[in-house]
């Protein structure tokens, strides 16, 4: 069965924090995407990676930065978080032109 | 500015009616057209999806209505139930990666 595990369901961070949010996938795919998913607006691209070390900017990168060191692994790093960056954030993965799998999203509270 | 916009933001139906949900897009570079489903505290998860040669697609209880000239598409449950009450997204891919999704719908089926 196919798993995308993020590291935390639940996290509440201060202003001015530096957060990391980590993604892992198992099955051996080369992309990987980093979504925010805010009422109203749906999901969002923040970055994705189509290879290791390789990343993209998506709709809404600003106050964002990635990670992709090895192929399961992609992090997404809030460099000096703000409130405006409380939300949920997706990590999913996906091979080539398929489907995206997604992990179940981690809820980020910035106060 | 929402590439892809879907309707209703909620909807409430009884169990056994039909639940439908819109989406409409404009770029015509759109590719695949998945329906994603989400539960509470989960990832959202690829329900069913359609490529723009075929007008519809069925699946069990659920079908994919595509009208490529109006570049409109939309979901249709049959026989709703309780255990489809989630949140549905629509999207759109272009390419392998530039994925769009809608804002999504809540549906509550009661019982």
């Amino acid at each position: 069965d196919v798993k995308v595990t993020q590291s935390s369901r639940y996290l509440v961070k201060r202003t001015g924090e530096k957060v990391f949010l980590e993604c892992v996938q198992d099955m051996d795919h080369e992309n990987m995407f980093w979504y925010r998913q805010d009422p109203g607006l749906g999901l969002r691209l923040i970055y994705f990676s189509y290879d290791v070390k390789m990343k993209e900017k998506g709709d809404i990168p600003e106050g964002y930065s990635v990670s992709r060191e090895k192929k399961e692994r992609f992090s997404l790093i809030l460099e000096s978080a703000s409130t405006n960056q409380t939300s949920m954030y997706l990590c999913a993965s996906s091979a080539a032109a398929y489907e995206q799998y997604f992990g179940p999203g981690t809820r980020l509270t910035v106060t | 500015q929402q590439q892809v916009k879907q309707s209703p933001q909620s909807l409430i139906v009884q169990k056994g009616g039909i639940s439908i949900i819109n989406c409409a897009y404009e770029n015509t570079a759109f590719d695949y057209f998945p329906w994603y489903q989400q539960f509470p505290g989960k990832g959202p998860a690829l329900l069913i999806a359609i490529r723009p040669d075929v007008s519809e697609k069925k699946e069990g209880r659920f079908t994919i209505s595509f009208n490529k000239s109006a570049k409109q598409f939309s979901l249709h449950i049959m026989d709703s139930q309780p255990g489809d009450s989630a949140t549905y997204f629509c999207a759109a891919r272009v390419g392998n990666n530039d994925m769009r999704f809608g804002a999504g719908t809540r549906l509550t089926v009661k019982p």
